[in-house]
């Protein structure tokens, strides 16, 4: 079946702007996770969601990173007035339920440019 | 809170050479313990995952035991090949708290 989805791939903004990334999970997975990775360094935890709402945000670094899942599947992660230092790859991840056991599978990533 | 050490590549291995990438963790919980792997140009894969002490997990011809005494979970394969050229990365997930928490990640290139 069609795995973790993201759009765009790539995404380039200049520094003050809005950006707005998109997560299409597996279909029922309940559960889904963005992070992002820096180059050269592992993911880091953004957020999760377990249904609609955000069981976890402690991983936000600021109040200009928001995301949303208002139906329970697709999920956007917004940025506002965008800083160089948030260029990085972000990653969305779902599992089918939220138990430490369950596989998270990945979406190939959106890689976000500040200029 | 909750941490994961991995060797610092890259590592640079022959063609049927042995491979061994260490892995240690810090939890506060019981965790269960996860191998990813990051082809060029790809998203991150699961390779194998162990959810219990002296579990093994396997895959592809990686092995990988999950040691509590050690706090380990070092990933190993007898015979590497080309195309398992590829960043590889430890990652940890506790009960309650289920976000992975990633190593940095070891490059391995291995040449013919």
């Amino acid at each position: 079946g069609a795995g973790v989805s993201q759009t765009p791939s790539n995404k380039v903004t200049e520094k003050g702007k809005y950006v707005e990334l998109r997560c299409d999970p597996i279909s029922g997975h309940t559960a889904l996770y963005w992070y992002r990775q820096s180059l050269g360094q592992g993911p880091e935890f953004l957020i999760y969601f377990q249904g609609t709402g955000a069981a976890d945000d402690s991983g936000l670094p600021n109040d200009r990173f928001f995301a949303v899942r208002p139906e329970g599947s697709v999920s956007t992660l917004k940025i506002q007035r965008t800083e160089r230092g948030d260029s990085a790859m972000y990653l969305c991840a779902s599992s089918l339920s939220r138990t430490s056991t369950d596989t998270q599978y990945f979406g190939p990533g959106t890689r976000l440019t500040v200029l | 809170g909750d941490s994961v050490t991995q060797m610092e590549g890259p590592v640079t291995l022959s063609e049927e050479a042995f491979l061994t990438i260490n892995c240690t963790y810090t939890a506060t919980g019981y965790p269960s313990l996860f191998w990813y792997v990051q082809y060029p140009g790809e998203g991150l894969q699961l390779l194998l995952k162990a959810t219990k002490a002296d579990d093994k997990g396997s895959n592809k011809g990686f092995e990988a035991t999950y040691r509590k005494e050690t706090t380990s979970f070092h990933l190993e394969k007898g015979s590497v090949q080309v195309s398992d050229s590829a960043v590889y990365f430890c990652a940890l997930s506790t009960s309650g708290n289920t976000p992975l928490v990633f190593g940095k990640g070891t490059r391995l290139s291995v040449i013919a």
